[in-house]
């Protein structure tokens, strides 16, 4: 139990081009997801939080009208990428919370996708 | 300084050597510390978690807090060689919210 996907897990886009990336819990409820970006040899930063229902918290530096997040159900997330430039050439993961599982919450990530912008 | 600093190696020991792996942190308030390995373009897989101090034991696995040090450690007993892969440390403060991670230790263990 407890799986979260991504789809795609592989793009290559134009620039100037939008990309969608969705993200879903698969057998369990999820009121917050959060979206990290992670280049190469570098550590997962955190973009936003998700939360159903509501508008998304972005962290400083990330720009929301660059990375739009819609938390429409409690089992799907998208993030897109709009008017993607080469340096938004990243791997993009989404973790979805697990509330109740234990006192920790756990998070559970997904597979991540691996944006490319030519 | 950044919040969570880890070496990235990468650190390589043969089959069946005791792994040592170390973060160290800033913030005093983190409370819940985690352990992730991930493999080459793979989401990251939750290999054990310790609330504040202390240590927990999981199979070949041992996860230590310091939290007056500002220092936690991930102990790999009996490294295999499918124990090779990057893992990550993080944190947080609160259950359920974002995690800090640290740049990650890529280990490599040979057969």
């Amino acid at each position: 139990g407890a799986v979260v996907s991504q789809h795609p897990s592989w793009v290559i886009c134009k620039s100037g081009t939008s990309v969608k990336i969705e993200c879903r819990s698969l057998d369990f409820q999820a009121t917050t997801m959060f979206w990290y970006r992670q280049f190469p040899k570098q550590s997962l930063m955190l973009m936003a939080t998700s939360n159903e229902g509501s508008k998304a918290t972005y962290e400083q530096g990330v720009e929301k009208d660059k990375f739009l997040i819609n938390h429409a159900s409690l089992t799907l997330s998208t993030l897109t990428v709009t008017s993607a430039h080469p340096e938004d050439s990243s791997f993009y993961i989404c973790s979805a919370v697990l509330q109740g599982l234990s006192v920790y919450n756990e998070q559970f990530f997904g597979p991540g996708t691996r944006l490319t912008v030519l | 300084q950044k919040e969570v600093e880890q070496d990235p190696g990468p650190l390589s020991v043969p089959e069946g050597a005791i792994v040592s792996l170390n973060c160290t942190y800033s913030n005093s308030a983190f409370q819940y510390f985690m352990w992730y390995r991930q493999y080459s373009r793979k989401g990251p897989e939750l290999l054990m978690y310790t609330y504040s101090s202390g240590n927990k034991e999981d199979g070949r696995f041992t996860a230590q807090v310091d939290k007056s040090s500002k220092y936690i450690s991930l102990f790999i007993r009996d490294s295999q060689p499918s124990d090779s892969a990057t893992y990550l440390c993080a944190m947080s403060n609160q259950a359920g919210t974002a995690l800090i991670f640290g740049k990650g230790t890529t280990l490599s263990v040979s057969s």
